[in-house]
C-alpha cells in the first residue's frame, strides 16, 4: 500500500525565510505525489504534482518539490516566507485514489 | 473562487433528521469524490464515482448515501447521523478516475450534529 509521512505537525518560520516543509513517501512503484494547501475554511488547493516528467517541480505561489527516489522523500520548498502562506499543508499519494498525509501547519511570524 | 461548488456551506442537524449535502462542476470532470474531514485531520476519501458509477466505498456506514445523478452532480443523503459524524464534508472532482489526475476541491460543508 502507498502512503506519505510528514515531518513535522507544526512549521513556524519568519517572514522572508525558507520554508522547507517535509513529506516523506513509501510505495511499491514510482508514485504520483501531490502538494495541496488549505486555508481556514476552505477545501483542499493543489500546489504541484509529480508525474515522473521531472524531478523538480515548480507550483504556484513560489512553490516548488523536489522528487528523490533514493531518499523517498518529495519535500516543499519556498526561497522566501510571506505572511499568506501560513495555511496547512498536505503531501499526498495517488495510485488507485488519493492518500494524504497528516498535514503540516505552517506559521509565519513577522 | 472554487469551480466545484457546494451547498449549504453550514450544517445543523439532529441525530432523527434527514438531510443532504449538494455538490455541482462544470468542467467536464468524470470522477467526483467525498471526503470526511475532522479537526487538525487530512481528509479521509468516502466514496469514488467514476462516469457516474460507484467505484470506491471506503466502508461507510450505511447512514451515509451517496448519489450521482449525473455527471456534473454528486449529492450525500444524510439520515440518522451520530454526534461523532460531524466534520467537514468536501466534495471534489477530477478529469478522469486516473492515478495522476490532480483533484479539485469544493470548500466543503460544515456538519454538526446534535
Amino acid at each position: 500500500a502507498q502512503s506519505v509521512t510528514q515531518l513535522g505537525s507544526h512549521v513556524s518560520v519568519s517572514e522572508g525565510a525558507l520554508v522547507l516543509l517535509r513529506c516523506n513517501y513509501s510505495s511499491s512503484v514510482p508514485p504520483y505525489l501531490f502538494w495541496y494547501v488549505q486555508y481556514p475554511n476552505q477545501g483542499l488547493q493543489l500546489l504541484l504534482k509529480y508525474t515522473s516528467a521531472a524531478t523538480l517541480v515548480k507550483g504556484i505561489n513560489g512553490f516548488e518539490a523536489e522528487f528523490k527516489k533514493s531518499e523517498t522523500s518529495f519535500h516543499l520548498t519556498k526561497p522566501s516566507a510571506h505572511m499568506s502562506d501560513a495555511a496547512e499543508y498536505f503531501c499526498a499519494v495517488s495510485n488507485n485514489d488519493m492518500r494524504f498525509g497528516a498535514g503540516t501547519r505552517l506559521t509565519v511570524k513577522p | 473562487d472554487t469551480e466545484v461548488t457546494q451547498t449549504p456551506k453550514h450544517l445543523v442537524m439532529g441525530m432523527t433528521n434527514k438531510k443532504s449535502l449538494k455538490c455541482e462542476q462544470h468542467m467536464g470532470h468524470r470522477a467526483m469524490y467525498w471526503y470526511k474531514q475532522k479537526a487538525k485531520k487530512p481528509p479521509e476519501l468516502m466514496f469514488v464515482y467514476s462516469y457516474e458509477k460507484l467505484s470506491i466505498n471506503e466502508s461507510v456506514p450505511s447512514r451515509f448515501s451517496p448519489e450521482c445523478p449525473n455527471s456534473s452532480l454528486l449529492n450525500l443523503h444524510l439520515h440518522a447521523l451520530q454526534p461523532e459524524d460531524s466534520a467537514l464534508y468536501l466534495c471534489a472532482s477530477s478529469p478522469k478516475d486516473s492515478y495522476n489526475s490532480p483533484l479539485h476541491f469544493g470548500n466543503g460543508t460544515r456538519l454538526t450534529v446534535t
